[in-house]
């Protein structure tokens, strides 16, 4: 099936540092990727969409200087925490899309930030 | 924008069923997705459903879905201690961003032996 990687698994961090985590599709082209970040016992909060080759579309609220994205190729989409700070601790997951009835979307397994 | 809910918890005991509901508000919903996530991993796709469709079976796994009602449904036949568990509903339509989901908060599913 879709395999999704995330690198690394778990960061930590000081405040005002910059940490960039790496979303791979390891068989598949992703013509989509979208990033997510879960809370404790929450759902999933959609941060952003990014079609290769383009720039990301963020959803509202998410700070596009902050949150950089960068889906430079159809198996490789990295998102960059600029400036952390420890309200950005969080739990951040990737998902692919092969784009063909983009009906199935497959998640990384995620990488824990914890800023200190 | 569009409203995924689910109830938060759910206990059942080994050899039992499940059954996992979701209600949504979105009409235009196309595809409807059964997610399950285990402590701090990503989310697995366990099955998905097209919006013209009433039920889909896949071995321990049914679902239903009440288009009318918006109501859609898991059950997993025979629940093993394995099948503990977060899982969430997620809905996708068409008018939105392509593969834009709507995730539920997730119920938590815990087996006891």
């Amino acid at each position: 099936g879709a395999v999704v990687s995330q690198h690394p698994s778990w960061v930590i961090c000081k405040s005002g540092t910059s940490v960039k985590i790496e979303c791979r599709s390891l068989d598949f082209q992703a013509t989509t990727m979208f990033w997510y970040r879960q809370f404790p016992k929450q759902s999933l909060m959609l941060m952003a969409t990014s079609n290769e080759g383009s720039k990301a579309t963020y959803e509202q609220g998410v700070e596009k200087d902050k949150f950089l994205i960068n889906h430079a190729s159809l198996t490789l989409s990295t998102l960059t925490v600029t400036s952390a700070h420890p309200e950005d601790s969080s739990f951040y997951i990737c998902s692919a899309s092969s784009g063909q009835g983009a009906y199935e979307q497959y998640f990384g397994p995620g990488t824990r930030l914890t800023v200190t | 924008g569009e409203d995924v809910e689910q109830s938060l918890f759910l206990s059942v005991r080994e050899g039992d069923s499940s059954v996992i509901n979701c209600t949504y508000t979105d009409s235009s919903s196309t595809y409807l997705y059964w997610y399950k996530q285990e402590p701090g991993a990503g989310l697995q796709l366990l099955t998905y459903i097209f919006s013209n469709m009433d039920m889909k079976q896949d071995q321990r796994l049914t679902v239903l879905l009440n288009k009318k009602d918006k109501h859609l449904s898991l059950r997993i036949a025979d629940t093993q201690t394995g099948d503990s568990a977060i899982y969430f509903c997620a809905e996708t339509s068409g008018g939105s961003t392509l593969g834009r989901l709507y995730f539920g908060r997730g119920t938590q599913l815990t087996v006891w032996p």
